[in-house]
């Protein structure tokens, strides 16, 4: 049982926009920053977003994080077969003093 | 650009140690601003922190596994490890080594991971 809450899965078409959820609490989320991993399967996670809304260099724009109280949000607009994969998000616990992390969200693009 | 190698044993039997090294490349291990952490992700399910160390030495451990986890590092060898004592088949895993950012807490970098199964 992961400290965060993701959906198992979301899916659309090829141009369209999925958006994953990610929930926590005021120990998690709600009081550090979130950040967001794409692992494709056999591979190791990248970091696809951090401090709730940053792309590292080389992250295209459709990738977009956004964070609300104990909530954050990551959408994927323009989808393209190649944004299918896992993502994870992560944060720090304050009262755990460890890093946790959701279960995974499986991107399908039908 | 930093880049992390895990190595170890594949197979560990049940009740043994876990033992995992990860080698630090292309960078200080000493870098201020970063620690590093190992994180195991079982077949199927999502990612667990197990805990991280600092270059002084300095770890946090996840509370889940603290009983069971210990961490070291060589900064002259650039490595820093992983042991895992008293396995059980719900320690088999990918387990990777990463690279975080002190405070903030992302991981920028991570190894491409190594499957370690506990059986007889």
């Amino acid at each position: 049982q992961s400290v965060l809450t993701q959906p198992p899965s979301v899916s659309a078409a090829p141009g369209q926009k999925v958006t994953i959820s990610c929930s926590g609490t005021s120990s998690n989320i709600g009081n550090n920053y979130v950040s967001w991993y794409q692992q494709f399967p056999g591979t190791a996670p990248k970091l696809l977003i951090y401090d709730n809304d940053k792309r590292p260099s080389g992250i295209p724009d459709r990738f977009s994080g956004s964070k609300s109280g104990t909530s954050a949000t990551l959408v994927i607009t323009g989808l393209q077969t190649g944004d299918e994969a896992d993502y994870h998000c992560g944060a720090w616990d304050s009262s755990l003093s460890a890093g946790v992390f959701g279960g995974g969200t499986k991107v399908t693009v039908l | 650009q930093v880049r992390l190698q895990e190595s170890g044993p594949g197979l560990v039997k049940p009740s043994q140690t876990l033992s995992l090294t990860c080698t630090v490349s292309g960078g200080s291990i000493i870098s201020g601003g970063y620690y590093w952490t190992w994180i195991r992700q079982p077949a199927g399910k999502g990612l667990e922190w197990i805990g991280r160390i600092y270059s002084s030495g300095h770890t946090t451990y996840n509370p889940s596994l603290m009983s069971r986890v210990t961490m070291s590092v060589d900064t002259s060898k650039r490595q820093f490890s992983l042991n895992l004592s008293s396995v059980t088949a719900a320690d088999t895993a990918v387990y990777y080594c990463a690279r975080g950012i002190v405070v903030i807490n992302w991981f920028d970098t991570w190894g491409q991971g190594t499957l370690v199964t506990v059986s007889s």
